[in-house]
């Protein structure tokens, strides 16, 4: 089985910190995702890394940044946390062909307080 | 803009009814579209694939079908289970990497 985890189930942090959310798969797939979801929004595109080092952004990248230094491992950074990125924030990855499955972590419930 | 609007946005059914969820699209071109099932405070998981050739699809209680015509979708739960207590979310991919998602039913089955 596809395997997509996120190294926090719930985070806590202050408005101004940095905040790292990291997210490993096991598959050796190319293409990994950031999303956050939010009620009545549905999932938004943050960073989208079709390989390493490589990124582009999605819909909604203001105030984040990411890494790929690793095939597996994909990061998300907040540089400077604030109200408005308490969210919950879900990492996806998949294949590099063009409309095959993402597979999800299990996502991250960051507060910013 | 490639939109996806799903309805109604939550439904409430008792335990062994049936029902359905609706997804209708403007992605194009179109690739193929999947219905995700999200529990609560987890990723979501995919339950059925359709591509444009696809009108219907099954797995287990759950039955997808696709109108590519229309450009809509329905997700049908036969005999629901206190487990099918969760949100189902539409995504329809286009022919780049992007997937766009709807923002989902929430579903909740009552005993």
């Amino acid at each position: 089985d596809v395997k997509v985890t996120q190294s926090s189930r719930y985070l806590v942090k202050r408005t101004g910190e940095k905040v790292f959310l990291e997210c490993v798969q096991d598959m050796d797939h190319e293409n990994m995702f950031w999303y956050r979801q939010d009620p009545g929004l549905g999932l938004r595109l943050i960073y989208f890394s079709y390989d390493v080092k490589m990124k582009e952004k999605g819909d909604i990248p203001e105030g984040y940044s990411v890494s790929r230094e690793k095939k597996e491992r994909f990061s998300l950074i907040l540089e400077s946390a604030s109200t408005n990125q308490t969210s919950m924030y879900l990492c996806a990855s998949s294949l590099s062909d063009r409309g095959t499955e993402a597979f999800f972590g299990q996502g991250t419930r960051l507060t910013v307080v | 803009k490639n939109q996806v609007e799903q309805s109604p946005q939550s439904l409430i059914i008792l335990e062994g009814k049936n029902c359905t969820l609706q997804c209708n699209y403007t992605v194009s071109p179109f690739s193929n579209l999947r219905w995700y099932k999200q529990d609560t405070g987890r990723g979501p998981v995919s339950l059925t694939i359709m591509t444009f050739s696809e009108n219907t699809k099954s797995n287990g209680r759950y039955t997808a079908t696709l109108d590519a015509d229309t450009k809509q979708s329905s997700l049908h739960i036969t005999a629901s289970q206190l487990s099918d207590s969760a949100s189902y979310i539409c995504v329809v991919s286009g022919d780049d990497y992007k997937l766009s998602f709807g923002a989902g039913t929430t579903v909740t089955v009552r005993a």
